[in-house]
C-alpha cells in the first residue's frame, strides 16, 4: 500500500542528545514537509522540500536539521539546540497535481525529553 | 502573515444533530483550503480541499463551504455519528506548493 511511514513512534531523548525522526514515502511525491504539534495546537511548519537535494526552513526551524538525498526519504534531526522539544512530530508528503496538491501525513512520533 | 483561527475550540453534540464547524482566515489571498480529520494521537486524513474558484466540495455527510472575500470556511456535518468524534482542522495554502498555515482546530465528540 502507498503511505508515509514514520518511526519510531515513540523516542525518549535525554538532554544534550540529537535524535533523528525517519520519514519514508513511497507515493512519489516530490514534496515533504515536518511539523510539529504541540497539546491542543494546530500544526507548526518546521522545513519543508520541495525537490531532492533542496530544502527550505519553516516557521520554526531552530534547532532541526533535515537532509532531502533521497526522494522517498526526508529524516528529521532534533539537536540539542532545541530547548524544549517534547512534542508529536508529523511528517508529510504532496504532489503538484491540477487539483491541488493534496497532502498526505504519517502517523506521526511522539518525541519526549527525560 | 495569514493567521488561521478555528471557533469552537470544542464541541459536543448528541448523535443526529447537524453541525458546523467555523474556520477563519487573514488574508483572502489563498489558493486552496483544505479540512483535516486528526484522531488522538494520529496523524492528519484529508476530507476536503476547495481550491480558490470553488465555493463548495461534498463528500458524503460533508460539505465544505468557501468565501474568500469574507475570509471564511465552514465545514458542515450532517446526522453526526460517535465515529464522527475527532479533531477538525483547517489548513491554507498561500499559493501552489507554498506552505500549509494551520488553525489550531476544533475537538469534536458526538455523543451517543
Amino acid at each position: 500500500d502507498g503511505g508515509i511511514t514514520q518511526s519510531p513512534k515513540y523516542l525518549f531523548r535525554k538532554e544534550g542528545q540529537n535524535v533523528t525522526l525517519s520519514c519514508e514515502q513511497n507515493l512519489n511525491h516530490d514534496a515533504m514537509y515536518w511539523y510539529r504539534q504541540d497539546p491542543g495546537q494546530g500544526l507548526r511548519l518546521i522545513y519543508y522540500s520541495q525537490i531532492v537535494n533542496d530544502f527550505q526552513k519553516g516557521d520554526i526551524a531552530e534547532g532541526y536539521s533535515v537532509s532531502r538525498e533521497k526522494k522517498e526519504s526526508f529524516p528529521l534531526t532534533v539537536t540539542s539546540a532545541q530547548k524544549n522539544p517534547t512534542a508529536f512530530y508529523l511528517c508529510a508528503s504532496s504532489a503538484r497535481t491540477e487539483t491541488g496538491n493534496t497532502i498526505y501525513f504519517g502517523e506521526g512520533s511522539w518525541l519526549t525529553v527525560v | 502573515k495569514q493567521e488561521v483561527t478555528q471557533i469552537p475550540a470544542a464541541l459536543s453534540v448528541p448523535e443526529g444533530e447537524n453541525l458546523v464547524l467555523n474556520c477563519s482566515f487573514t488574508d483572502s489571498a489563498i489558493y486552496n483550503l483544505q479540512w483535516f480529520r486528526q484522531d488522538p494521537g494520529k496523524g492528519l486524513t484529508s476530507l476536503l480541499l476547495i481550491q480558490s474558484s470553488q465555493r463548495e466540495q461534498t463528500s458524503g455527510r460533508l460539505n465544505a463551504s468557501l468565501d474568500k472575500s469574507s475570509g471564511r470556511s465552514t465545514l458542515y456535518i450532517a446526522a453526526s455519528q460517535p465515529g464522527d468524534s475527532a479533531t477538525y482542522l483547517c489548513a491554507v495554502r498561500g499559493n501552489q506548493g507554498g506552505k500549509l498555515i494551520f488553525g489550531q482546530g476544533t475537538e469534536l465528540s458526538v455523543k451517543p
